[in-house]
């Protein structure tokens, strides 16, 4: 079975700059989630899609962070514009159903210069 | 509101000893628990899940964890390690409360060290 993936791994960018992370999760799987992963810390909870519906995105700054997932397959999470504090790895997992375990991707490692 | 406790950030052992690496949850409701590891550069591996039943859960690479419902407990342990072993670990728990959705809350991590 193939597992989460992600891509880019790595990009590097400028402040004030948009980048978007793309994400295909385990096929069947209806939940997806994106975290914010900075160094030093565990992943936190950008936003959570049940299907192509968005269930939690209490903690996504949305005046400059927006994500979808349309088809309820792929997910596009987007950064516009980018802020030095957006350097982080962004993670992708996806679950059969909610609350049980979580399978992540390799995570995309973000640099704002 | 839940939160996780790793109440190790770094701990550095020999190889072939054994291992704890401790978490405490809080949460008013009942939870799933999970431990994760990360390799450099890697996502997150899952090692092991408490959902129900019994409250000594073993998971993958010879890892086993306890579940401690009065002290809110989850720790982790592993009776010899490998220099493999030597990685990220999370510790992180599911609100089974209504609307919760799955969300899961990590610890701030526990970097295992195992030396020759």
């Amino acid at each position: 079975e193939a597992g989460v993936a992600q891509s880019p791994r790595y990009k590097i960018i400028e402040k004030r700059q948009s980048v978007a992370f793309w994400c295909n999760p385990i096929s069947g799987h209806a939940t997806l989630y994106w975290y914010q992963q900075i160094l030093g810390q565990g992943p936190k909870l950008l936003i959570q899609f049940q299907n192509n519906g968005v269930v939690d995105d209490s903690q996504l700054p949305k005046d400059r962070f927006s994500a979808e997932r349309l088809k309820g397959v792929d997910s596009t999470l987007k950064i516009q514009p980018a802020k030095l504090e957006d350097s982080a790895v962004y993670l992708c997992a996806s679950s059969p159903t909610p609350a049980l375990e979580q399978y992540f991707g390799p995570g995309t490692r973000l640099t704002v210069t | 509101a839940q939160s996780v406790t790793q109440l190790d950030s770094q701990v550095p052992v020999f190889e072939e000893a054994p291992v704890e690496l401790r978490c405490n949850y809080s949460s008013s409701v009942s939870v799933y628990l999970f431990w994760y590891v990360q390799y450099p550069n890697q996502g997150l591996q899952l090692l092991l899940k408490y959902l129900s039943g019994s409250t000594l859960v073993k998971g993958i690479n010879g890892f086993e964890a306890e579940f401690n419902k009065s002290q809110t407990s989850f720790h982790l342990r592993k009776p010899s390690v490998h220099i493999s072993d030597t990685a990220e670990y999370f510790c992180a728990v599911s609100d089974l409360g209504y609307n919760q959705g799955g969300k899961l809350i990590f610890g701030q991590g526990t970097e295992l060290s195992v030396k020759p």
